[in-house]
């Protein structure tokens, strides 16, 4: 199995700025992905993030608002740009675990990391 | 495209009830299925998943059984207890979509004492 660790888990942030979340793996995993959880909502797709090249955006998702990058097979980071209260979300960071068979169909989530906008 | 629907909540329960929740799916393909849950200011966890059509995922006494020809994987448990009260949520994985999830709306379970 795999453990996902985000960072941060909870933040307060000002209108108009920028903030990183980081997504840490303990183990190899093949893919990595990002989702957005609104308020009462159910999880939205953002994009797939992709070792060592631009990640893949899902539609509604532009990477000058979302920027993505995974230097390596384990670690990722997503930055919510310019923010705006209608960002204030639940994003989680997602792993698909390596191997044949049962490890590689399950996919694994962190805990969030649960931003708000003021 | 793809796409899952569950049944709308909220649910609420009894203690000792059995629960239900209905999940059916459209897919292109031949998907894997899942349950996660997340309970009240926490993440997603992973509850159960099926990866082809009569399989059964199963996991803290909550079932679910991938039924192809009727495109459901309904969850279900014997007897409810008022820890289970969180927000369920069904998903698919399509085969050749390296690990990506569609979920649905999400179900919320309230459990009365």
């Amino acid at each position: 199995s795999a453990v996902i660790s985000q960072k941060p888990s909870r933040d307060i942030c000002q209108r108009g700025t920028s903030l990183t979340i980081q997504c840490q793996v303990d183990s190899q995993v093949t893919m990595m992905f990002w989702y957005r959880q609104q308020p009462g909502q159910s999880l939205t797709l953002i994009a797939t993030a992709n070792q060592g090249s631009e990640a893949t955006y899902e539609s509604g998702f532009v990477i000058d608002k979302f920027p993505i990058s995974r230097p390596n097979l384990t670690f990722s980071t997503l930055t919510v740009s310019n923010m705006s209260p209608e960002d204030s979300s639940i994003y989680l960071c997602s792993a698909r675990g390596q191997g044949a068979g049962g490890a590689g169909n399950t996919i694994y989530f962190g805990e969030g990391s649960w931003l708000t906008v003021v | 495209g793809d796409s899952v629907t569950q049944m709308e909540g909220p649910v609420t329960l009894s203690e000792e009830a059995f629960l239900t929740i209905n999940c059916t799916y459209t897919a292109t393909g031949y998907p894997s299925l899942f349950w996660y849950v997340q309970y009240p200011g926490e993440g997603l966890q992973l509850l159960l998943k099926a990866t082809k059509a009569d399989d059964k995922g199963s996991n803290k006494g909550f079932e679910a059984t991938y039924r192809k020809e009727t495109t459901s994987f309904h969850l279900e448990k014997g007897s409810v207890q008022v820890s289970d009260s969180a927000v369920y949520f069904c998903a698919l994985s399509e085969r050749n979509q390296g690990g990506k999830l569609i979920f649905g709306q999400g179900t919320e379970l309230s459990v009365k004492p």
